[in-house]
């Protein structure tokens, strides 16, 4: 079967960190362009991150930059964000999205995971 | 960056009614060398993730049913829904990906049943 599913979210104290996962099956992982777009509650979508298949170009929104890490393993058909100075702004539905597209970046995102929550609070 | 913007925020249709999203560009998403708008709708139902609709603005995603339909070109968008079935009641998000990163969404369309 053809999916994304996150993992790693949670309840964490601003200023800590935390690291997302997203695995892969049922396609060919390193043939695309990876992407974290995250969904505050009850708010709209937001990138976050991208990479290229091969790790070689990587892009963050000015929201995280800085304070996120995007990475990902073909070996193992995983995504990651390491979160770190996490911020009350930053609880939100975290979403891997597989980019469709022959670019760095690929275009459209046509495969998405259900989410993983983080709550930044104290 | 390219700032997207939907109108309106809101609407309710009866069943059976079309149903007309717009969605605007702060610069044209129309690239010249293949004349293809870099634009792309997306439905997300309540408690699930987004679910792609129509890319190049106006091709239908494997799948979606053809009551839905894209249009426009450079900066203004349109995606139609034919004739709104209960099973159409989502937000609707347009997205750019001409420009990136960062790739930008619309605020979102809700749509309800009248």
């Amino acid at each position: 079967e053809v999916q994304l599913v996150e993992s790693g979210g949670g309840l964490v104290q601003p200023g800590r960190s935390l690291r997302l996962s997203c695995a892969a099956s049922g396609f060919t992982f390193d043939d695309y362009a990876m992407h974290w777009v995250r969904q505050a509650p009850g708010k709209g979508l937001e990138w976050v991150s991208g990479i290229s298949w091969n790790s070689g170009s990587i892009g963050y929104a000015d929201s995280v930059k800085g304070r996120f890490t995007i990475s990902r393993d073909n070996a193992k058909n995983s995504l990651y964000l390491q979160m770190n100075s996490l911020r009350a702004e930053d609880t939100a539905l975290y979403y891997c999205a597989k980019a469709l597209g022959g670019t760095t970046w690929g275009w459209y995102f046509d495969l998405w995971g259900r989410g993983t929550l983080v709550t930044v609070s104290s | 960056d390219i700032v997207m913007t939907q109108s309106p925020d809101s609407l309710a249709v009866s069943l059976g009614e079309r149903a007309t999203i717009n969605c605007k560009s702060s610069q044209s998403v129309l690239y010249s060398s293949n004349n293809k708008n870099y634009l792309a709708w997306y439905q997300q139902k309540p408690g699930q993730p987004p679910k792609l609709l129509i890319y190049w603005a106006s091709t239908r995603e494997s799948g979606v049913p053809d009551r839905f339909s894209g249009s426009g070109s450079g900066t203004d968008f349109t995606l139609t829904i034919s004739s709104l079935q209960a099973e159409d009641v989502a937000v609707y998000y347009c997205q750019q990906y001409y420009s990136t990163p960062p790739f930008t969404f619309g605020p979102g369309t809700k749509v309800d049943i009248k």
